[in-house]
């Protein structure tokens, strides 16, 4: 059964620092990976879907790398902002699943980011 | 403008009571889906449906039910035997293709005392 966990569960940086996000997961075997922001009470946002053929995928200040192999992913945000300061979930997409039953996300615990001005 | 729309945002409940959370979509996706999220918690999926007219059940779809009548809708009815149900509800849906990326709606936070 894939495991997805997300370390630390908090982080505070000062504005300006750059943002390493990690998620790891025990199951290789996946089709892709999805980054999200939450706000709180808000939904999900998508920032970032990596394929498991891709070692990294980029968006404005935010690039994600996957390593299949160590089960591992990690979202950098370059210069945080106080804006940057939310949840970030990242959850992984089974490749069995999506041929047996379609597409499912497991999900880790997030982390919870706080950029100080 | 295309989207997710949940319906409501707040929903209370006496116990007992059976409670139905609205799902709406207008980007033409096939599958749909109901999540659950707990204070500090990740998503736990209960139920998803890749066609209209089937759904099956997730990891926790113990004490809800769901519908899938058309295309654009994915009503979620919280039942009584639901143990714990106050939670904060997310609705998603995808198209099936490359990606199978999911969009999100805005959630509906339901209490019940």
């Amino acid at each position: 059964k894939q495991e997805v966990t997300q370390i630390p569960a908090a982080l505070s940086v000062p504005e300006g620092e750059n943002l390493v996000l990690n998620c790891s997961f025990t199951d290789s075997a996946i089709y892709n990976l999805q980054w999200f922001r939450q706000d709180p009470g808000k939904g999900l946002t998508s920032l970032l879907l990596i394929q498991s053929s891709q070692r990294e995928q980029t968006s404005g200040r935010l690039n994600a790398s996957l390593d299949k192999s160590s089960g591992r992913s990690t979202l950098y945000i370059a210069a945080s902002q106080p804006g940057d300061s939310a949840t970030y979930l990242c959850a992984v997409r089974s490749a069995i699943m999506i041929k047996a039953a379609g597409n499912k996300l497991t999900f880790g615990g997030g982390t919870r980011v706080l950029v100080k001005p | 403008d295309g989207g997710i729309t949940q319906s409501p945002k707040y929903l209370f409940r006496k116990e007992g009571q059976n409670v139905t959370l609205s799902c709406e979509q207008n980007l033409n996706h096939d599958a749909m889906y109901w999540y659950r999220q707990d204070p500090g918690q990740g998503l736990r999926l209960i139920y998803y449906s890749q066609i209209v007219n089937d759904f099956q059940k997730g990891d926790i779809a113990e004490g809800y039910s769901v519908s899938r009548e058309k295309k654009e809708s994915f009503p979620l009815t919280v039942t009584s035997a639901q143990k714990n149900p106050t939670a904060f509800y997310l609705c998603a849906s995808s198209a099936q293709g490359t990606s199978y990326e999911q969009y999100f709606g805005p959630g509906t936070r339901l209490t019940v005392t």
